[in-house]
């Protein structure tokens, strides 16, 4: 099986940076995605690593650690509109696992 | 392109009483899923279909829950009958293969929230 771990919430000032973290334990694993979710809204994509190492994409970036089971996600010059929950997820014999998600809200 | 549609948004049932969703995924995704999602929790994978075939449906209570995707495109989810810990959201998702990796992210649906009373 596979399970992720990821803090419930994280706090953070406009325009600092923020990382949320998220460890995983599994059998095969193929790679790491984050997802964006606001209230009442869907599950966006925002980056997937599929090899060790940062992939950036504008204001966001994501991380992945194999050797370490550990990934994640960087926010940078964040905006009140960050304010959402973050879920990892993983793929897992052809079907995507999500995490518990991390509600990030963004204080003026 | 056109987003996942789904439909009601919202619905308010009673426990023991029947409710559907439907679901219209994005043109050319040939793999749709239905998760659930709990206030509070992530995403839980119900059933993920592969056009018209069921790929897993490992987690989907088969006594009250069934879904279809006829022609493989739209697809529906039933409860029959709901009980209480059925409120949740019902997340609609399709992508074009089912890797779910970065060459094809899951598109979801706003989804329907549903509470049972």
């Amino acid at each position: 099986g596979q399970s992720l771990e990821q803090p419930s919430e994280v706090t953070a000032v406009e325009g600092a940076i923020v990382q949320i973290n998220c460890t995983y334990q599994t059998s095969g694993f193929y790679g790491l995605s984050w997802y964006q979710q606001h209230d009442g809204g869907a599950p966006t994509f925002l980056s997937y690593n599929g090899l060790d190492g940062l992939e950036e994409t504008g204001r966001f970036s994501s991380f992945l650690s194999r050797s370490d089971s550990y990934g994640y996600l960087l926010l940078q010059e964040l905006q009140m509109k960050d304010s959402a929950s973050y879920f990892c997820a993983s793929p897992q014999g052809g079907k995507l696992i999500f995490g518990q998600g991390t509600e990030l809200s963004v204080k003026p | 392109e056109a987003g996942v549609a789904q439909s009601p948004r919202y619905k308010i049932i009673e426990k023991r009483q029947s409710v559907a969703f439907w679901c219209n995924p994005i043109s050319g995704h040939a793999t749709l899923y239905w998760y659930q999602q709990i206030l509070g929790q992530g995403p839980k994978l119900l059933i993920q279909f592969q056009n018209n075939g069921v790929v897993d449906d490992s987690q989907l209570p088969k006594d009250r829950f069934s879904a279809e995707r006829l022609k493989g495109v739209d697809s529906t989810l039933k409860i029959q009958p709901a009980k209480l810990e059925d409120s949740a959201v019902y997340l609609c998702a399709s992508s074009l293969v089912p890797t779910g990796d970065g060459n094809s992210p899951l598109h979801f649906g706003n989804g329907t929230r549903l509470t049972v009373t």
